[in-house]
């Protein structure tokens, strides 16, 4: 069974940093491209990071560019997300989803980001 | 980019009647590979996206049979032939394109029970 399980999410000052990870398991791991979505009650669903299954290519939404990194550690089944710079307008609940053939047929429970004095 | 439309933003439906969701692209969604990338997850109160329909009209593992999709072009449907209580929840068009700006989604719908 697929099973894909965020952490990390907390609450954090405008401008901290927090690292997620989504641990995966009941598949081959890296040979799956792996995404970062978040959901936020005002702008619903974003895409906002691609992997692919050999740590490339990686791409990014303009809305974190710069400010949040993805990477995966494929040994230990482990999807991660640096996130930077962090502003109010990051709040959300972040999944991770895995992309198979251009299908997000798989998604985390997601995990809770909360930027906030 | 594309924007992706849906109606209505909000469906009462009657247990055991139909309910219908309209998905309207902006552009056509035929990529140059010659396949259209419109999928449709569900998202039950309290619980994370899952994928229903892909590829406009082909249902994704233990989906029951009472989901199905249609549409081309710029036009998509997803239809509930008879609504259990179960299906509450909203529901999300999603059109993959191409990189760097890979996914997109639709507003929601959100299926209640009258």
């Amino acid at each position: 069974e697929v099973q894909l399980v965020e952490s990390g999410g907390d609450l954090v000052q405008p401008g901290g940093s927090l690292r997620l990870s989504c641990a995966a398991s009941g598949f081959t791991f890296s040979s799956y491209s792996m995404n970062w979505v978040r959901q936020t009650p005002g702008k619903g669903l974003e895409w906002i990071s691609y992997i692919g299954g050999g740590g490339h290519p990686i791409y990014y939404a303009d809305s974190v560019k710069g400010r949040f990194t993805i990477s995966r550690d494929n040994a230990k089944n482990s999807l991660f997300l640096q996130m930077d710079s962090l502003r109010a307008e990051d709040t959300a609940v972040y999944f991770c989803a895995r992309d198979f053939s251009w299908e997000l047929d798989y998604w985390g429970q997601g995990t809770l980001v909360t930027v906030s004095s | 980019d594309v924007v992706m439309t849906q109606t209505p933003l909000s469906s009462p439906v009657t247990l055991g009647q139909p309910a219908s969701i309209s998905c309207r692209s902006s552009q056509s969604l035929l990529r140059s590979d010659g396949i259209t990338y419109l999928s449709w997850l569900q998202q039950r109160p309290g619980q994370p996206p899952r994928l229903l329909i892909y590829k406009i009209s082909n249902r994704f593992p233990g989906v029951p049979d009472r989901f199905s999709g249609s549409g081309a072009g710029t036009d998509f449907t997803l239809k509930i032939s008879r609504v259990e209580a179960e299906d509450v929840g909203v529901y999300y068009c999603i059109h993959a394109t191409q990189f760097p700006h890979p996914w997109t989604f639709g507003q929601g719908t959100k299926v209640e029970i009258k």
